[in-house]
């Protein structure tokens, strides 16, 4: 079945900075990758997602990329903000849907 | 538009006592997950239904869980007997098809196992 591996599991950055997240599956079918952002005792939501036609995508200071030959993806966010500290999650859907193990991004003022 | 729902919020139990949790997904929504999410890690898929049929229980410890979604709408997902190990926050998901949209989440029930 699918195995999504995710890294770092913490990330420190300053403010203002930018903090990239990896994450690697291993079933070739997965065709979508959303990103979750989960603040501490609240449910993850959704912050990006990309699919597999698509190389990159972006919102404001949100990007997403996929190699789906090296299957892999990242999550870039730029000009970190406080309030960007939180758990993020990968994760990878072919017909059910698993999760990275989360990295813990924290920023300082 | 209403987000999934999730009861009880938190529940405590002795271990070899059974517990129960409740789910009912966002309206028209076809596909819905439980997580277990063990603190400091990842949501770990436990079952994922399509209508009411399983899709995926792979991961299910069915010696101890089981879950139904009947009539294909609310579903619950009990545990007995249960272990320490168990204790956990166990979240609900839907979304409108599975694969390639957006599941949302429910706010979880916190499972503590004593």
């Amino acid at each position: 079945g699918e195995n999504v591996e995710q890294h770092p599991s913490t990330l420190s950055v300053q403010e203002g900075d930018s903090a990239v997240i990896k994450c690697t599956y291993s079933d070739s079918a997965s065709n979508y990758f959303p990103w979750y952002k989960q603040e501490l005792g609240k449910r993850p939501q959704l912050i990006i997602d990309i699919r597999s036609n698509v190389g990159e995508k972006k919102d404001q200071r949100i990007a997403v990329t996929l190699n789906k030959t090296a299957k892999h993806f990242s999550l870039h966010i730029t000009e970190t903000q406080p309030e960007d500290s939180a758990v993020y999650f990968c994760a990878a859907d072919t017909d059910k849907l698993i999760f990275g193990t989360g990295t813990r991004l924290q920023v300082f003022p | 538009e209403a987000g999934v729902a999730q009861s009880p919020r938190y529940k405590i139990i002795e271990k070899r006592q059974s517990v129960a949790f409740w789910c009912n997904p966002i309206s028209g929504h076809a596909t819905l997950y439980w997580y277990q999410q063990i603190l400091g890690q990842g949501p770990k898929l436990l079952i994922q239904f399509q209508n009411n049929g399983v899709v995926d229980d792979s991961q299910l410890p069915k010696d101890r869980f089981s879950a139904e979604r009947l009539k294909g709408v609310d579903s619950t997902l009990k545990i007995q007997p249960a272990k320490l190990e168990d204790s956990a926050v166990y979240l609900c998901a839907s979304s409108l098809v599975a694969g390639n949209t957006e599941a949302f989440f429910g706010q979880g029930t916190r499972l503590t196992v004593v």
